[in-house]
This record gives C-alpha cells, structure tokens and sequence, in this order.
C-alpha cells in the first residue's frame, strides 16, 4: 500500500526553522513528483511547494518564496521541507503529497502533521 | 497566476439530491490541467477527478467532472451521507498550483 507520513511538526517559536520529513513507502518513490500543501486552523488548502522526481524542477508559492526550501532523497525515499523566519500565519497542518501517473495532481496524500508558531 | 474561484461557498442539499459544484479559473490555462479533492474534518484530502474529467481509482460513479478553459464542474449525481464535505479544485498546468478556497456541501 502506498503510504506518506509526515514528522517534524511541533511547537516553533517565531521566526525560528523547522524542517518537515515525508517518508514513503510502497512505490517508486524515484518515479513520481511530490508536492507539500498546508492548512491553517479551519481555513482551506495551500500549495506550497512542487520538487520534480530528479530535483530539476522546484516550484513555489509566493507566500513562501525566499523562506522554503523542497527537497528530496531517492535512496532513503523521504521528501523534505525546510522553512525559515516562522511566523503565526505559518500555523498550520502540513501535508506531503505524491504526483500524479499522468500529472502533477496529488493523488496520495500523508496525514499531515501540525506546526504552531506560537512564543 | 491562475486564481480559481468556487462557488457557492457553502450548499446546503439533502440525501439523494443531486449537487452541482463550480470552479472558474482566472484565466484559460489551455489544458484540462484541474483536479477535484474531497476533504472531511480531521482528515486529508482524497483525489476524486483528474484531467478535469478523470475519476481517481477507487471514486464512484456519481462523481463526475466536466469543463474546459476557464469553467470547470463537479457534480455528484445523488448525495450519499458520507459526501457531506468540502470540496477542492486545484490547477496543476502551471505554477502555482493553487487550490480554490472550497465548496461546504451541508445536509439541509
């Protein structure tokens, strides 16, 4: 079966680093893009971020431009979010989620783990 | 950048009833580039449509999308209790690939 789950969530003082892991299982990791989206309390989806299966191709949101960084590992299959200068408004559950066969959808998603930026 | 926009916000519908959910994107994206979710509380997002059109493995058949362009619609044919949730659009021809902000189908 395919499964994501996500770690590295918690409480983050403001302006403060956190790096988010997604470990995968149950497919080629190497053959598909990956995607991270988050969701704040009782608000709707944001995408985030989109990193190509050899790295070549890396999106990201406006939102976050300049303070996130996508990041993959083929051979230990674990996708990786690093985000800097927290604030409030990046509280939020943050998910991992696969490409597509036959696009950049998401088609398999982790079950998210929580980061509050709160002092 | 495409901004998708979903209406209404919120459809208030009883079981059985058929339900008719609408996403318009910004601009034309010249691609069938758009894929419907299904989020309930508490748990992540589930794939229903793909290539505007596409169900997901899995998705049954009431679920169906259509459109092309700008205007995009998912419809569920007959409500069953376990589709009263939110539902996404999302764009992935370009980047960002941003979601719209949500359609709440309620039971009436």
């Amino acid at each position: 079966d395919v499964q994501l789950v996500e770690s590295g969530g918690g409480l983050v003082q403001p302006g403060g680093s956190l790096r988010l892991s997604c470990a995968v299982s149950g497919f080629t990791f190497s053959t598909f893009s990956m995607n991270w989206v988050r969701q704040a309390p009782g608000k709707g989806l944001e995408w985030l971020s989109y990193i190509s299966t050899t790295s070549r191709a890396i999106y990201y949101a406006d939102s976050v431009k300049g303070r996130l960084t996508i990041s993959r590992d083929n051979a230990n299959n674990a996708l990786y979010l690093q985000l800097n200068s927290l604030r409030a408004d990046d509280t939020a559950v943050y998910y991992c989620a696969r490409g597509g066969h036959f696009g950049d959808y998401s088609d398999y998603w982790g079950q998210g783990t929580l980061v509050t930026v709160s002092s | 950048e495409i901004v998708l926009t979903q209406s209404p916000g919120t459809l208030s519908l009883s079981p059985g009833e058929r339900a008719t959910l609408s996403c318009r994107a910004s601009q034309d994206f010249g691609s069938s580039y758009l894929a419907w979710y299904q989020q309930k509380p508490g748990q992540a997002p589930r794939l229903l449509i793909y290539g505007a059109s596409v169900r997901a493995t899995g998705i049954p058949d009431r679920f169906s999308g259509s459109g092309s362009g700008t205007d995009f619609t998912l419809t569920i044919s007959r409500l069953e209790p376990e589709d009263f949730a939110v539902y996404y659009c999302q764009q992935y021809g370009s980047s960002p690939r941003a979601f719209g902000q949500g359609t709440k189908v309620e039971i009436k």
